[in-house]
């Protein structure tokens, strides 16, 4: 079945500091891949996404590139601020949209 | 637009009670997804609901079951609670089940703790 793989947190940088958090996954066919963010004590917000291969998702700052060779969809943010600690979701979903998968989650803490 | 709306954001339940959720999409949407979330195991999906229909289950007991109204409303409900059950419970709404590029709106959650 289609799985997600996340690195492991917790990830803590300095305001500042560049930010990459690794995703790999696993699925037939052509997924969907997505990045989704949970502030403490909220719900996942949509960050990101890319629908096919190449394509580069952005928003606030944070980028992804859907490599299909590598199966990557690795989250990267040039400078973090002390407000984008939260915990970080990859997910994908099937080409209709269906049978979404999250990873594990990477919580990132960002020192001033 | 209003988000998704989840009430209530918090529950403290004894074990072998039962609770009820519940869920407002987003206007316009007609599907909605509940998943359960802990520390241990992440996001685990729990089941969808399209047009007062349940179009996909995930691997859950038959103590958590859910509905959806006609306005696209959803409640689930978990009858004789353990205390394994405790977790925040998320409501994702979306226009179809076929979600597409868009995925999911997620709400706040209800936060469930068994006692």
């Amino acid at each position: 079945g289609n799985s997600v793989t996340q690195m492991e947190g917790p990830v803590t940088l300095s305001e500042e500091a560049f930010l990459t958090i690794n995703c790999t996954y696993t699925a037939t066919g052509y997924p969907s891949l997505f990045w989704y963010v949970q502030y403490p004590g909220e719900g996942l917000q949509l960050l990101l996404k890319a629908t096919k291969a190449d394509d580069k998702g952005s928003n606030k700052g944070f980028e992804a590139t859907y490599r299909k060779e590598t199966t990557s969809f690795h989250l990267e943010k040039g400078s973090v601020q002390v407000s984008d600690s939260a915990v970080y979701f990859c997910a994908l979903s099937d080409r209709r949209g269906q049978n979404f998968v999250f990873g594990p989650g990477t919580r990132l803490s960002v020192l001033p | 637009k209003a988000g998704v709306t989840q009430t209530p954001r918090y529950l403290i339940k004894t074990r072998g009670q039962q609770v009820t959720l519940s869920c407002s999409p987003i206007s316009g949407h007609r599907s909605v997804s509940w998943y359960q979330q802990t520390p241990g195991q992440g996001l685990q999906f729990l089941f969808e609901y399209f047009s007062e229909t349940q179009r996909n289950k995930g691997n859950f007991p038959g103590r958590f079951s859910g509905r959806q109204f006609s306005n696209s409303r959803s409640e689930m409900n978990v009858s004789t609670l353990e205390l394994g059950d405790s977790a925040l419970y998320l409501c994702a709404s979306s226009l179809d089940y076929l979600t597409g590029p868009y995925g999911y709106t997620f709400g706040s959650g209800t936060r469930l703790t068994v006692v």
